[in-house]
């Protein structure tokens, strides 16, 4: 599987906008990314995914480079609800595929 | 309904007892999947379930068993586990193991004495 490079942590101020970087040199051309968090004492949640474009939802935006090497997670308001770790995964989009995760960001957010 | 819940929220269990861990959904989903995890540690995946039927098996001692009955329930099934087993066992489910999103269950905290 192809391998992804995270930040061990990050900090931001309540209200600011928090972008969160991921590094997939590796990617294939079928790999999809996909975005997932864990808050404390909870399983993962699903947060974003993409290929190749730029995506958008109510939860966060996904900036994806233009080789695929590397991709961006935006919060665009960080609230204290949104310390977590976040996840960034590749996956192939085909049965019989799963989630592996790797070390993740942990995300601290100060009032 | 998006939700998963595994049941007991917590465990206790020493080397030689013999307890289940259980998953349920009902959002239709035909993929359904264990993870471990240790404390300060990532998600580890050990099976996948697909249509009821085992479709990965992530080299998971025999100590720990999976079982689908139906669509709905999944069962991790412990038997002589050592201590080094304690962590957080974690259920998700998908449409298919082709699907986007996994849900995840708050997971089960064993403890091994």
């Amino acid at each position: 599987d192809a391998k992804t490079t995270q930040p061990n942590s990050m900090e931001s101020n309540e209200e600011e906008p928090v972008h969160l970087p991921c590094n997939h040199s590796t990617i294939s051309g079928t790999d999809y990314i996909h975005w997932y968090r864990q808050l404390p004492s909870q399983g993962p949640e699903y947060v974003i995914h993409g290929l190749t474009s730029n995506v958008n939802n109510r939860m966060a935006s996904l900036a994806i480079a233009e080789d695929r090497k590397s991709s961006t997670l935006i919060l665009h308001r960080a609230t204290l609800r949104d310390a977590a770790v976040y996840y960034c995964i590749l996956r192939a989009n085909q049965a019989g595929t799963a989630l592996i995760f790797g070390k993740g960001t942990t995300l601290s957010v100060s009032s | 309904d998006t939700e998963v819940t595994q049941t007991p929220k917590h465990l206790v269990m020493g080397m030689t007892n013999k307890k289940s861990l259980k998953c349920e959904q009902h959002m239709g989903h035909r993929a359904m999947y264990w993870y471990k995890q240790k404390a300060k540690k990532p998600p580890e995946l050990m099976f996948v379930y697909s249509y009821e039927k085992l479709s990965i098996n992530e080299s998971v001692p025999s100590r720990f068993s999976p079982e689908c009955p139906n669509s709905s329930l999944l069962n991790l099934h412990l038997h002589a586990l050592q201590p080094e087993d304690s962590a957080l066992y974690l259920c998700a489910s998908s449409q298919a193991t082709s699907g986007i999103e996994q849900f995840f269950g708050p997971g089960t905290r064993l403890t091994v004495l």
